[in-house]
């Protein structure tokens, strides 16, 4: 069982916008700013979309925007593109003895 | 460019060892935290080691912590991890990933290798 929680799967049409929940604790996305989402591909590495909850890195469309309130972290996704489909996982980091944990995945079919 | 590229996987017994290797290029290797992140086949991403040279911390899962160790040897820009005692759930493939901006461990995963496969089977 992962740590974080997200949906299993969320679907959107082409120039939707969806968003992806990722559920965790006091000890981590309820207290750090430090919470990433990142995009996997079939059979490819996983690429950061998100980091430090809203920050996109250079090169990253800024179709994706990510949020936060209490424990719980979001990324969304506007004007999908049939290239979104995709593995979404998130990640936080915290202050347990695991310093970071991911979210099981989102799998996101763009209809 | 910035790139990593992982080495050193294969198939090995319960209880075996096995030494994987990140080599990284493009950019300033000490001045950031770098990762080891493991996926098993059909499943999610789990952190598994982190260090950081400039701060000289080092972390581990739970799930290693004992069992597998992160050198780094800077002058070779290089990352390891020594993996020991190794059991059926370590069967994964093995991501090496730079931090996001400096050398703290609590940077995100900004740039991955394409990974390498450990198989843990008898």
């Amino acid at each position: 069982q992962s740590a974080l929680t997200q949906p299993a799967a969320v679907s959107g049409s082409p120039g939707q916008s969806i968003t992806i929940s990722c559920t965790g604790t006091s000890s981590d996305i309820g207290v750090y700013y430090y919470v990433s989402w990142y995009q996997q591909h079939p059979g490819k590495a996983p690429k950061l979309v998100i980091y430090d909850v809203t920050n996109r890195p250079s090169g990253v469309s800024n179709r994706f925007s990510g949020s936060k309130t209490g424990n719980t972290a979001s990324l969304t996704i506007s004007g999908l593109q049939p290239e979104d489909e995709a593995h979404y996982f998130c990640s936080s980091y915290t202050s347990t003895t695991t310093p970071w944990v991911f979210g099981g995945g989102t799998k996101l079919t763009v209809l | 460019e910035v790139q990593l590229v992982e080495s050193g996987g294969d198939v090995v017994q319960p209880g075996g060892s096995l030494r994987l290797s990140c080599a990284a290029s493009g950019f300033i290797f000490d001045d950031y935290a770098m990762h080891w992140v493991r996926q098993a086949p059909g499943k999610g991403l789990e952190w598994v080691a982190g260090i950081s040279w400039k701060r000289g911390t080092v972390a581990y899962s739970d799930s290693v912590r004992g069992r597998f160790s992160i050198p780094r040897d800077n002058a070779k820009n290089s990352l390891y991890l020594q993996l020991n005692g190794l059991r059926a759930e370590d069967t994964a493939l093995y991501y090496c990933a730079k931090a996001t901006s400096s050398a703290y461990l609590s940077d995100a995963f900004h740039i991955w290798g394409q990974g390498t496969m450990v198989t843990v089977s008898s």
